[in-house]
């Protein structure tokens, strides 16, 4: 069945740091991607996707290229701030699964230090 | 666009206790969806409708839950005879009717059973 792995955390970096999150992904057909932020007792908001190889989808800095070769989906950014301390989740959409449904993976949390 | 709302926010009751959560999806969306999240995790997939008809169900959802959307607009999702295990954080989500369409989700209802 469809899977999504992504690096573990905690992830801890300072201010201005590059960021960079993990994410590989196993699906049957050919999915859509894409990357969830969950901010402090806040809901899941879509940050980016993409949905065929080699887009790269892109939100508020963060940037993601779907690559079919490596099944990947690495979320950066180049310069973090405070305000981006969340949990980030990648996900996917495979339509050949049956529905619209999204895998996720677990989560990687980010702590960003002035 | 008020966005996803679900009622309640929190929820405590006690192991045998049924329990009922509502969503109100985005308006024009016809899709529905309902997660579960357990502490550390992502969401879990556990069904949806398409308008009134409840197309997938996860073998997540045992017989013990029962969702329902009868006119097409809110759902329900009931918990009968609540267990330990079902302490979670339960996420709708809704979307347009569109293959690979982007789900957003609601602020979640959070579940604990004593």
């Amino acid at each position: 069945g469809d899977s999504v792995t992504q690096m573990e955390g905690p992830v801890t970096l300072s201010e201005e740091a590059f960021l960079t999150i993990n994410c590989t992904y196993t699906a049957t057909g050919y999915p859509s991607l894409f990357w969830y932020v969950q901010y402090p007792g806040e809901g899941l908001q879509l940050l980016l996707k993409a949905t065929k190889a080699d887009d790269k989808g892109s939100n508020k800095g963060f940037e993601a290229t779907y690559r079919k070769e490596t099944t990947s989906f690495h979320l950066e950014k180049g310069s973090v701030q405070v305000s981006d301390s969340a949990v980030y989740f990648c996900a996917l959409s495979d339509p050949t699964g049956g529905g619209n449904k999204l895998t996720f993976g677990t989560g990687t949390q980010l702590k960003v230090e002035l | 666009d008020t966005g996803v709302s679900q009622d309640p926010r929190h929820k405590i009751t006690k192991r045998g206790q049924n329990v009922t959560f509502r969503c109100d999806p985005i308006s024009e969306h016809n899709r529905l969806y309902w997660y579960r999240q357990t502490l550390g995790q992502g969401p879990e997939f556990l069904t949806y409708f398409q308008n009134e008809a409840q197309l997938e169900k996860s073998r997540l959802l045992s017989d013990r839950f029962s969702a329902e959307r009868p006119k097409g607009s809110f759902s329900t999702l009931e918990i009968q005879r609540t267990e330990q295990g079902d302490s979670a954080m339960y996420l709708c989500a809704s979307s347009l009717p569109v293959s690979q369409e982007t789900q957003y989700f609601g602020p979640g209802t959070r579940l604990l059973v004593l």
